[in-house]
């Protein structure tokens, strides 16, 4: 079966530098979820999307943002980066027809 | 403030015993409770969940168990084998709020041979 794909999955950004994180949904799920996750720490809700629109935003700081494609795939962008966001990036996706949310195998993202 | 508390945060058990993790909660909006297996550098996957109308869910060796008015829910994993060795999340969440997953502390899960 389709899981969620993300991409890249090993990312070493200096601080100040941009990254983009990109998160493929199962097919036919319409909902996109977003979460960090630090060393030793439990996942954070960042930001989540439903039909390409923001559904629901937690505590995803200014210098993020995301959105979420016609082909429902989602970009997190992040910039001005600090040594604090280094950390796991998952993306989740999800059906409206079930609650489950299926978690990629996440990004890894190092800012030196 | 941490929503969703989990107790303990590492745990060693014999193989073949019984592993058993606790969550308490204390917004009672919450309505969908899961629980997540997650190995080191991967992804949490879903193991089990149950919904507060259901006081107790079976799934092979993974039991939740859930006290609504205690607001507290457990996971038990009978047989405990040593591929179950993993970080154990709670979670919760609204469903008509997004669904977004409020996760608990997490449990590092040890099981000896």
């Amino acid at each position: 079966a389709a899981g969620v794909i993300q991409s890249p999955r090993h990312l070493i950004k200096e601080k100040r530098e941009t990254a983009t994180l990109k998160c493929y949904p199962i097919p036919r799920h319409d909902t996109v979820y977003w979460y960090q996750q630090g060393p030793g720490q439990d996942p954070q809700f960042l930001i989540s999307f439903y039909e390409k629109m923001q559904s629901d935003k937690g505590s995803i700081p200014d210098r993020f943002s995301a959105q979420q494609f016609s082909d429902y795939h989602s970009e997190l962008n992040m910039s001005s980066l600090e040594l604090g966001d280094s950390a796991l990036y998952f993306c989740a996706s999800s059906s409206t027809s079930q609650e489950t949310q299926y978690f990629g195998p996440g990004t890894r993202l190092l800012v030196l | 403030q941490q929503q969703v508390k989990q107790s303990p945060q590492s745990l060693i058990v014999q193989k073949g015993g019984i592993s058993i993790i606790n969550c308490a909660y204390e917004n009672t909006a919450f309505d969908y409770f899961p629980w997540y297996q997650q190995f080191p550098g991967k992804g949490p996957a879903l193991l089990i969940a149950i919904r507060p109308d259901v006081s107790e869910k079976k799934e092979g060796r993974f039991t939740i168990s859930f006290n609504k008015s205690a607001k507290q829910f457990s996971l038990h994993i009978m047989d405990s084998q040593p591929g179950d060795s993993a970080t154990y999340f709670c979670a919760a969440s609204i469903d008509n709020q997004g669904g977004k997953l409020i996760f608990g502390q997490g449990t590092e899960l040890s099981v000896k041979p």
